[in-house]
């Protein structure tokens, strides 16, 4: 089974700072099936990235991803106060879906 | 618009069974399948399983075989999410999401709708 790992644990950063969130998988995988997460206190998810660098609909182009093989980022350009919250990377491979631990993004 | 619109919160005691609903509206029910998930207090999140309307099954993560069963009414466009022998460690909360394609096989799919959540509470 793939494992994703998320780093850091936490970033502490100022509103309008540029943030740069690591997600790294155990083996090489499909670049295709590789999606990024925002999520709040008490609300689900919300996609951001698909595909390691599609941006969902809706999300604006402060944030992007990239990446390939078995390490992928999300940057976050500029920080608005909206932006500080938990982020996820999740990974699709035939019919199980894996999810990273997560990566706070709290004000410094 | 699409909605997942869930059931209520449930307190259970260890060793019970508990049956969460989500009901879909705003798109063709059998155009897309259904998944639940779920997210620990404080942790990450966990992929339960899928239910395929269309197909008429249902693939379940290895880690929940023999104590989930999922089942859906199409009619009523809604999805049950029932799990067994809980202890402790299933306190989470409960969600379903739709993806925003059919076949993730051949598209870039990522969870585009969520439910609120249902959060399950085990304790004595």
């Amino acid at each position: 089974d793939i494992v994703l790992t998320q780093s850091p644990g936490t970033l502490s950063l100022s509103p309008g700072e540029r943030a740069t969130l690591s997600c790294r998988a155990s083996q090489s995988v499909n670049s295709n099936y590789l999606a990024w997460y925002q999520q709040k206190p008490g609300q689900a998810p919300r996609a951001l990235i698909y595909g390691a660098s599609s941006r969902a609909t809706g999300i604006p182009d402060r944030f992007s991803g990239g990446g390939s093989g078995t390490d992928f980022t999300l940057t976050i350009s500029r920080l608005e106060p909206e932006d500080f919250a938990v982020y996820f990377c999740q990974h699709y491979d035939t019919s199980e879906w894996t999810f990273g631990h997560g990566t706070k993004v709290e004000i410094k | 618009q699409v909605q997942l619109v869930q059931s209520g919160a449930e307190v259970k005691k260890p060793g019970a069974s508990v049956k969460v609903s989500c009901k879909a509206s705003g798109y063709t029910f059998t155009n897309y399948y259904l998944h639940w998930l779920r997210q620990a207090p404080g942790q990450g999140l966990e992929w339960m399983g899928i239910i395929k309307p269309s197909l008429g099954s249902t693939d379940y993560s290895q880690k929940f075989q023999g104590r989930v069963t999922m089942t859906w009414d199409t009619s009523t466009t809604t999805v049950y999410m029932e799990l067994s022998s809980l202890r402790s460690e299933d306190t989470a909360v409960y969600y379903c999401a739709r993806t925003n394609a059919l076949y993730c096989s051949t598209s870039k799919c990522y969870f585009e709708y969520w439910g609120l959540g249902t959060l399950v509470t085990v304790s004595s």
